[in-house]
Formats: structure tokens, C-alpha cells, sequence
């Protein structure tokens, strides 16, 4: 399995630019999870889908930042239009129902900078 | 919501010494707790995890200890190696009772294993 897979790895835009991050889970994984990661705030859950379904999404800054799954298999977040406080790295991790495994895999981040 | 804390923020230790860093949660219906360590610049890796019927669980070098009284859980690692150096994470969660897994992180530990 390759894993978590997130692109692009990094991404540099100007700010009030809109930004797309890209995420596919683990295939057979049936939570997958948006966490953002600032030195100020640690790591801090945006958004998390069931299913392809969204369950809670208290943790999205506000409405400039959006998420999708329109399938099992691929995830979006974006943000529009993008600012300089929202550079960060982009983690999206999923997880599995099953009982041997409640531990989230991470895919390797997306590294945001808003200048 | 589940709040949890995580001490010290920053840890340095002698080869072959140990090393524990220890984490308090709020959340009493809380019952999953994993530690992840975090190498500059990388993802987040799952090391090792607690469930709360347990109060001890241990992999070679690395144990966690869990107190439900309390509401506190510790990561002990020996015999230190230079390899250990990272940032460690604890977390949080009603595994799947409740909230889909949903990990609240602490605020990590930066470990300096020092030759």
C-alpha cells in the first residue's frame, strides 16, 4: 500500500489567490481526517469525513476554507481567497473502522506558504 | 470538548538515559490514547497506543503508561539513542464509541538525545 498520498508537497501563492490541497487515503479506510500544524497552535483538526461523509467541521477556520469527498478514494481542501496567517503544513491522515487499527496513518503534508 | 495537555515541551537526555514524557486528558469517556513521533520535517508516525482497559503496555525500548483515575498517560522510552530525537505527540480519543476517532493532539515534546 503506498500510503497516505497528499499534493502537491509544497506550495507557495500570493495572498487572495485560491489553493486546492489533495488528498487520497488508504484504500479501505473509511475516516479521513484534515489537521493543520503551526508552531503558535500545533496540530489542530480542521475537518473529518465518515464515509465520504462529513461529521464535524467545527474546526475550519471560517468560511474562506472548504473540503470535499466526493469518493472514497480522494479529498480536497481549499482555501479562497488564501492569507498569510494561513500558511502552515497540511496534514490529511485516515483511519480504519476495523479493530486492529485505530491509529491514524499521516500522509506526508502539504507545506503552504501565503505570501 | 476533549482538552489535553502535554509536559515538558522540551526534554534533553544523555544517551542511554530515559527518558518520559507525560500527558493529561479531560475527557473521562476518553479510551484510546496513541503517542506519535515526529522527525523534522516528516509526518507524524504512530510509535505506540493504549486502549483504557489496559494500564500498561510496552514495545522494546518504548511503554506507555495509562491512570484512567487520574486521567493521565505516560510515554517512558530507555536506553535513549540519537535516533529517538523527535517531536512527540500525545493524543486523545473516544476511539469508536464516539466521535469517529477523533484525536485531540497535545502539544508536543521536543526529545534532544545528546551523545
Amino acid at each position: 500500500d503506498a500510503g497516505v498520498i497528499q499534493s502537491p508537497r509544497h506550495e507557495v501563492t500570493e495572498m487572495g489567490q485560491e489553493v486546492t490541497l489533495r488528498c487520497k487515503p488508504i484504500s479501505g479506510h473509511d475516516y479521513l481526517f484534515w489537521y493543520r500544524q503551526t508552531m503558535m497552535r500545533g496540530l489542530e483538526l480542521l475537518i473529518y469525513f465518515n464515509n465520504n461523509v462529513p461529521i464535524d467541521d467545527s474546526g475550519m477556520p471560517e468560511d474562506r476554507f472548504s473540503a470535499k469527498m466526493p469518493n472514497a478514494s480522494f479529498s480536497t481542501l481549499k482555501i479562497q481567497p488564501s492569507e498569510p496567517r494561513d500558511s502552515a503544513v497540511y496534514f490529511c491522515a485516515s483511519s480504519s473502522r476495523g479493530l486492529a487499527n485505530y491509529g491514524y496513518t499521516f500522509g506526508s503534508g502539504t507545506r503552504l506558504t501565503v505570501v | 470538548g476533549e482538552n489535553v495537555e502535554q509536559h515538558p515541551s522540551t526534554l534533553s537526555v544523555q544517551e542511554g538515559d530515559s527518558a518520559v514524557i507525560k500527558c493529561t486528558y479531560s475527557d473521562s469517556a476518553s479510551n484510546y490514547f496513541p503517542w506519535y513521533k515526529q522527525e523534522l520535517g516528516k509526518r507524524p508516525q504512530l510509535i505506540i497506543d493504549i486502549r483504557s482497559n489496559v494500564g500498561e503496555k510496552k514495545d522494546q525500548r518504548i511503554a506507555v503508561t495509562l491512570n484512567k483515575t487520574a486521567k493521565h498517560f505516560s510515554l517512558h522510552i530507555t536506553e535513549t539513542q540519537p535516533e529517538d530525537s523527535a517531536v512527540y505527540f500525545c493524543a486523545a480519543s473516544r476511539g469508536l464509541t464516539g466521535g469517529g476517532n477523533k484525536l485531540t493532539f497535545g502539544t508536543g515534546t521536543q526529545l534532544k538525545v545528546e551523545l
